[in-house]
């Protein structure tokens, strides 16, 4: 059974400062995806990895996928209030098969 | 483009009663996928379709929920009879056949049960 674990689960943060979000994953697969969700809201897709070495990004976040190591990175870049919110990574084993979410990263960034 | 169109998005009953989601996948999307994200958790699959046909729906407790997509587009998810535990957002999402195969989500059915 895949296993999708991501840390830290709560991350409070200052403006302007870095900051990593980790996402482990128990079994092989090449497709890995970060979703934003608000308070209330429905996710959004934010970026898709799809081979190991992987790197997108949008703004002040940047993605990277390991498939040997069966791990993704979020990074945040200097960061600001709107970017507060929960990260989600999952992970789909077979093209169009289920997703298979970590716990969340609920991420607060302080003024 | 319209996006995945969810009803109602909040609902309350009373535990023992039927309720009912209905999902409208954006247009051409073959794929379709219902979801329940618990309280400060991730979503997990229930059931998933591609066009009528069921395709996993190993994670859907056939005790007392049931789904269907006629047609091979819009999908109603029905539990009955409703448990306190049931208490959750209901997601429904689509996806096409291309690479990336993202799927889409919809804003959701926050459901309680009393």
């Amino acid at each position: 059974e895949l296993k999708v674990e991501q840390n830290p689960l709560f991350l409070s943060m200052q403006e302007g400062k870095n900051y990593t979000i980790y996402c482990n994953y128990s079994t092989t697969s090449d497709r890995l995806y970060w979703y934003r969700q608000d308070p209330g809201k429905s996710l959004e897709s934010l970026f898709v990895l799809l081979s190991n070495g992987a790197v997108k990004q949008e703004g002040r976040l940047m993605a990277s996928l390991d498939t040997k190591a069966r791990l993704s990175t979020l990074h945040i870049t200097a960061a600001v209030h709107d970017l507060s919110a929960t990260y989600f990574c999952a992970v789909e084993e077979t093209s169009g098969s289920r997703l298979t979410f970590g716990e969340g990263t609920q991420l607060t960034v302080n003024p | 483009e319209a996006g995945v169109v969810q009803s109602p998005r909040y609902k309350i009953i009373e535990k023992k009663q039927p309720v009912a989601f209905w999902c409208n996948p954006i247009s051409g999307h073959n794929t379709l996928y219902w979801y329940r994200q618990n309280l400060g958790q991730g979503p997990e699959l229930l059931i998933r379709y591609e066009n009528e046909e069921a395709v996993d729906d190993s994670q859907l407790p056939k005790d007392r929920f049931s789904a269907e997509r006629l047609k091979g587009v819009d999908s109603t998810l029905k539990i009955q009879p409703a448990e306190l535990g049931d208490s959750a957002v209901y997601l429904c999402a689509s996806s096409a056949r291309q690479v990336p195969e993202t799927q889409y989500f919809g804003p959701g059915t926050r459901l309680l049960v009393l």
